[in-house]
């Protein structure tokens, strides 16, 4: 069974500053792997997704990740935060057959401090 | 172009009485979703559709849900009767339901969901 786990609840950083957003995947199978973002109220947006092109995956608003095979990670970056940031982070896995099929993570919670 | 249009967006309800919800995917996306999420988790697939057919239904607790998707176009997702428990927000979402690896699901806003 696939799974994504994620580090950290709430992570706070200073405007300015690394955003890294912590994800790990469980797939038996080779995976696709996505990171969502969920504004206050409203529904999930696609930021970015790996489907076995390039490992490093370019999003919107500066987000980029890294798909670690060896370490089964997928942690999402941005290299300055900015406060429209903040926002709760899904990351979640489907089977590299399928798009159709995601499993979510528990999401983490991204603040910025001015 | 419009997005996944859902409604009402929120509900509030006394326990043991019927609620629905209603979603409007993208135009010409096949493929439907409906997702429940509780507070502080993600999103846990309810039923996906792709056209009219309930395709994957297994998550669906249907001795009190139930969904319809007719003429595959909108959706509909019923609770009858509501318990506290199910409070949450449900989301709707679609997808053109590619064969391909690079589908891609558009979400809703959600209908949040209060049972008193």
């Amino acid at each position: 069974a696939q799974s994504v786990t994620q580090l950290g609840s709430h992570v706070s950083v200073s405007e300015g500053a690394l955003v890294l957003l912590r994800c790990n995947y469980s797939s038996s199978v080779p995976p696709y792997l996505f990171w969502y973002v969920q504004y206050p109220n409203q529904g999930l947006q696609l930021l970015l997704k790996y489907t076995s092109a390039a490992t490093l995956v370019k999003g919107i608003n500066g987000f980029e990740a890294e798909f670690k095979k060896s370490e089964t990670s997928f942690h999402l970056t941005k290299p300055s935060a900015h406060m429209s940031d903040a926002a709760e982070y899904f990351c979640a896995v489907s089977e590299y057959s399928s798009a159709s099929k995601i499993i979510f993570g528990s999401g983490t919670r991204l603040s910025i401090r001015p | 172009e419009a997005g996944v249009v859902q409604s009402p967006r929120y509900k509030i309800i006394e326990k043991k009485q019927p609620v629905a919800f209603w979603c409007n995917p993208i135009s010409g996306h096949n493929t439907l979703y409906w997702y429940l999420q509780n507070l502080g988790q993600g999103p846990e697939l309810l039923i996906r559709y792709e056209n009219e057919e309930a395709v994957d239904d297994s998550q669906l607790p249907k001795d009190r849900f139930s969904a319809e998707r007719l003429k595959g176009v909108d959706s509909t997702l019923k609770i009858q009767p509501a318990e506290l428990g199910d409070s949450a927000v449900y989301l709707c979402a679609s997808s053109l339901g590619l064969a391909e690896r690079t589908d891609t699901q558009y979400f809703g806003p959600g209908t949040r969901l209060t049972v008193l």
